[in-house]
């Protein structure tokens, strides 16, 4: 059972590139999120998605896009790379919303240069 | 005031002893809570959930004060594999920061 994959592990990415981080669970979850984490931070939510076809803004979205056309994958797009987006990137996936248990994803680390 | 905040640590302990951890949150609706452990440069995992009644996982023990607005978690009889950040959860997917132990021989 692989749960959470996130790819690729590591990444460089100069100023104005753009690129996609993977996501994917196999345990049939509806709820799915992205979180990025700063250096002795805690995480900071990106978009989630509740369902395929459905995403939402949460607390830091500007740069980054996200769609969700099946249950099982959830891409994150950056577009035109900024330095402030280096940054520890965490994928995770729940059953459900409130109450349930967050599965992550081993993250990416990011660089942009 | 930030939506959840936790003691700014880090707390520095020898096995055996005893340690708490607050976290506060600011929306008094708020209606689920749990601690999460992250391993350094790992991802975080669950620790336990947090019961209105408080709850108990050997030897960890979580409880929640909806008048203050804070919850907790108690760890005893500190183990040196017990190192680590432990993070509160709001509501699903309020963070915070995070608490950082470090248990010493």
């Amino acid at each position: 059972n692989a749960g959470v994959t996130q790819t690729p592990k590591f990444r460089i990415l100069k100023i104005g590139q753009s690129m996609t981080l993977q996501c994917t669970q196999d345990m049939n979850h509806n709820y799915m999120y992205w979180y990025r984490q700063d250096p002795g931070m805690g995480l900071k939510l990106i978009y989630y998605s509740v369902g395929a076809g459905i995403t939402d803004k949460g607390e830091v979205p500007n740069g980054y896009n996200v769609s969700r056309s099946t249950t099982e994958d959830f891409p994150l797009r950056l577009e035109l790379a900024a330095p402030s987006q280096t940054s520890v990137y965490f994928c995770a996936s729940s059953p459900d919303g409130t109450d349930y248990e967050q599965y992550f994803g081993p993250g990416t680390r990011l660089t942009v240069t | 005031r930030k939506e959840v905040e936790q003691d700014p640590g880090p707390f520095n302990v020898p096995e055996g002893a005893t340690v708490a951890f607050n976290c506060t949150y600011s929306n008094s609706a708020s209606q689920s809570f749990f601690w999460y452990r992250q391993d350094c440069r790992k991802e975080p995992k669950l620790l336990m959930s947090v019961y209105s009644s408080g709850n108990e996982d050997g030897r960890f023990t979580a409880q929640l004060n909806r008048a203050s607005q804070y919850i907790s978690l108690l760890i005893r009889d500190s183990k040196l594999s017990d190192s680590a950040t432990y993070l509160c959860v709001v509501d699903d997917m309020r963070f915070g920061a995070g608490t950082r132990l470090t248990v010493k021989p």
